[in-house]
């Protein structure tokens, strides 16, 4: 069965420091994996994907995540943290081909103290 | 263009009644998912459709629970006699799916409906 973990329930970072939120996957195969951002009481927001090719994916409003095969790991990255970041983090995983289950993590909370 | 919509926002009923609520794909979309997220959860998938037929049911998590898809489009889910631990909010998201097109991947979400049950 396949698994996201986000161990950081919150992450607090000054305004203007780089920020780093975290995500390690579990999938028996060749992964697809996503970042989603969820505003308060909006949805879900695509914020970035890795598919194949270059490890380091760019996104939306400057993040991007650094895909690590070796220690099955997708962590967001930010070089300069905003006050507009503040927002719940969710890292996906899904195997490649065809259609398969995204699962999910269970989010990981920043807030982005000015 | 428009994006995923969803209808109620919000949903307050009583233990024991029927619920349902509504999902409006953006157009052109074959894929579509309901997801449950609860307080402090992640989001707990439900059910998959492709067009109007649903190849993966393995996330309903009792048989009070159930959805369709006409015409390719709109989705309801249907909750029979609520529960108490029913209370989420569902999401609802879209894809091209295996239609193709552009990034067929990504899922594009719906606000949600909070759905409270007394």
């Amino acid at each position: 069965a396949q698994s996201v973990a986000q161990p950081e329930d919150q992450v607090n970072v000054a305004e203007g420091n780089p920020l780093t939120v975290k995500c390690t996957y579990s999938v028996s195969g060749n992964p697809y994996l996503f970042w989603y951002v969820q505003y308060p009481n909006r949805g879900l927001q695509f914020l970035l994907k890795y598919i194949t090719g270059d490890n380091l994916v760019k996104g939306s409003y400057g993040f991007e995540a650094e895909f690590n095969k070796s220690q099955t790991s997708f962590h967001l990255k930010k070089p300069s943290a905003l006050v507009s970041d503040s927002a719940l983090y969710f890292c996906a995983v899904r195997l490649q081909g065809g259609y398969q289950k995204v699962t999910f993590g269970t989010g990981t909370k920043l807030q982005v103290i000015p | 263009g428009a994006g995923v919509s969803q209808s109620p926002s919000n949903k307050v009923t009583e233990k024991g009644k029927d619920v349902e609520l509504r999902c409006d794909p953006i157009s052109g979309h074959t894929a579509l998912y309901w997801y449950r997220q609860s307080l402090g959860q992640g989001l707990e998938f439900l059910i998959y459709f492709q067009g109007n037929s649903a190849p993966d049911k393995s996330g309903l998590p009792s048989d009070r629970f159930s959805a369709e898809r006409t015409g390719g489009s709109v989705s309801t889910l249907t909750i029979q006699r609520t529960q108490q631990e029913d209370s989420a909010v569902y999401l609802c998201a879209s894809s091209f799916g295996l239609a193709g097109g552009p990034s067929p991947d990504t899922q594009y979400f719906g606000p949600g409906t909070r759905l409270t049950v007394l």
